[in-house]
């Protein structure tokens, strides 16, 4: 069946520092890709998204590749801030997008 | 425009009780969805209404779990009896048409059973 793994927690960079939180996935089909952000006391929120294989999504200075023949969704950005602390999950929407396969998380700490 | 609201935000039970989390979706939006995360593991879909009709409930563990969503607004998930396992965040989220991108998350209802 469909499913994520991403790298586990937590991460804890310096304010600055380079940003990589590594995903791969088992699917059948061509799923679509995304990043979730949940920041302390909200709900998920659609950081990116990539559709077919190839694309980059980007926002807020993160980005991701979806790359079909490593099964990778690799998050990166170049400089984190203290703000961007927070638990990132990387997710596949099966073929209808009608529900999402996520990864068990991972909790970014972004120290001053 | 309001987003998706989950009530109560932290319930804290024993175990062998019953719970009920409830899950306003945004208006005008017939597809609901419920989601969990136990112990810091992956969210794991649910079930997926559209309107009030339960369009996919694979994902829903045992029959210890209930959802309704009664004249297809609101939607209650119940818990009876709760156990230990059931503890974790239960999420909530809605989208207009089903196509990803309209998809809204609530806070999450945080389940400690004790």
């Amino acid at each position: 069946g469909d499913s994520v793994t991403q790298m586990e927690g937590p991460v804890t960079l310096s304010e600055e520092a380079f940003l990589t939180i590594n995903c791969t996935y088992t699917a059948t089909g061509y799923p679509s890709l995304f990043w979730y952000v949940q920041y302390p006391g909200e709900g998920l929120q659609l950081l990116l998204k990539a559709t077919k294989a190839d694309d980059k999504g980007s926002n807020k200075g993160f980005e991701a590749t979806y790359r079909k023949e490593t099964t990778s969704f690799h998050l990166e950005k170049g400089s984190v801030q203290v703000s961007d602390s927070a638990v990132y999950f990387c997710a596949l929407s099966d073929m209808d997008f009608n529900k999402f396969y996520f990864g068990s998380g991972t909790k970014l700490n972004v120290k001053p | 425009e309001a987003g998706v609201t989950q009530f109560p935000s932290h319930s804290v039970i024993e175990k062998g009780q019953t719970v009920t989390l409830r899950c306003d979706p945004i208006s005008g939006h017939d597809n609901l969805y419920w989601y969990r995360r136990v112990m810091g593991k992956e969210i794991k879909f649910l079930l997926h209404f559209v309107k009030e009709s339960k369009q996919d409930e694979s994902g829903m563990p045992n029959n210890r779990f209930l959802a309704e969503r009664t004249g297809g607004t609101y939607s209650t998930l119940k818990v009876q009896p709760a156990e230990l396992e059931d503890s974790g965040v239960y999420f909530c989220a809605s989208s207009l048409s089903g196509l990803v991108g309209g998809y809204t998350f609530g806070s999450g209802t945080r389940l400690t059973v004790v």
